[in-house]
């Protein structure tokens, strides 16, 4: 199993520009997260999804968008890039929202 | 204010000593996870603790979950350089997702 796959690993965005990061996973987990991570801090949760067709916001959605049309995948759309929005982005899926989280290599955003 | 308080939020240290990290919370949870998070990678479960007053040990690391599953903490014997990383725990309150701390991170100089 390759677990939980993001692409790209790394891109630099102009303000305004507009960009979807990938995710995948491989482990027929119904639970899927998007998280950003600031420099030095935890996790932010953005949005999650308990099943093929549902999403829900978390902790800091605004300025991003998800959709979950198979249990494989979760992309993460951002339309209107800002600064604000440079960080670490984080996928993980889970088979439970209390079981164990399992973490994507991360993708780093740089907005400029 | 943070569902779960980590302390500290930076520690470093010097090879060889020992540590201990808190995760603390006015809350109840059904259980708590512990999570290592090296730099440039995404964090890794450590471990899940489940029952008020559970001990678990994983080599030098060993982890304690209060008696009334409020709190939890880390404790690390004779760090190693290795041990360097961020530390998240993680709690499921009844009925809700897993909940993250803001972490703390370890660094342990040779």
């Amino acid at each position: 199993n390759a677990g939980v796959t993001q692409t790209p690993k790394f891109r630099i965005l102009k303000i305004g520009q507009s960009m979807t990061l990938q995710c995948t996973q491989d482990m027929n987990h119904n639970y899927m997260y998007w998280y950003r991570q600031d420099p030095g801090m935890g996790l932010k949760l953005i949005y999650y999804s308990v099943g093929a067709g549902i999403t829900d916001k978390g902790e800091v959605p605004n300025g991003y968008n998800v959709s979950r049309s198979t249990t494989e995948d979760f992309p993460l759309r951002l339309e209107l890039a800002a600064p604000s929005q440079t960080s670490v982005y984080f996928c993980a899926s889970s088979y439970s929202e209390k079981e164990t989280q399992y973490f994507g290599p991360g993708t780093r955003l740089l907005v400029l | 204010t943070q569902l779960l308080e980590q302390s500290p939020q930076f520690l470093s240290i010097q090879e060889g000593e020992n540590l201990t990290v808190y995760c603390n919370s006015s809350s109840v949870f059904s259980s708590l996870q512990w999570y290592r998070q090296e730099p440039g990678e995404g964090p890794v479960l450590l471990v899940t603790v489940v029952t008020g007053g559970e001990v678990k040990k994983l080599k030098r690391l060993t982890f304690q979950f209060g008696d009334a599953r409020k709190d939890s903490s880390l404790h690390i014997t004779a760090a190693q350089p290795g041990d360097t990383g961020l530390y998240l725990c993680a709690g499921a309150l009844a009925g809700n997702m897993l909940t993250f701390g803001g972490g703390t991170r370890l660094m342990v100089k040779p």
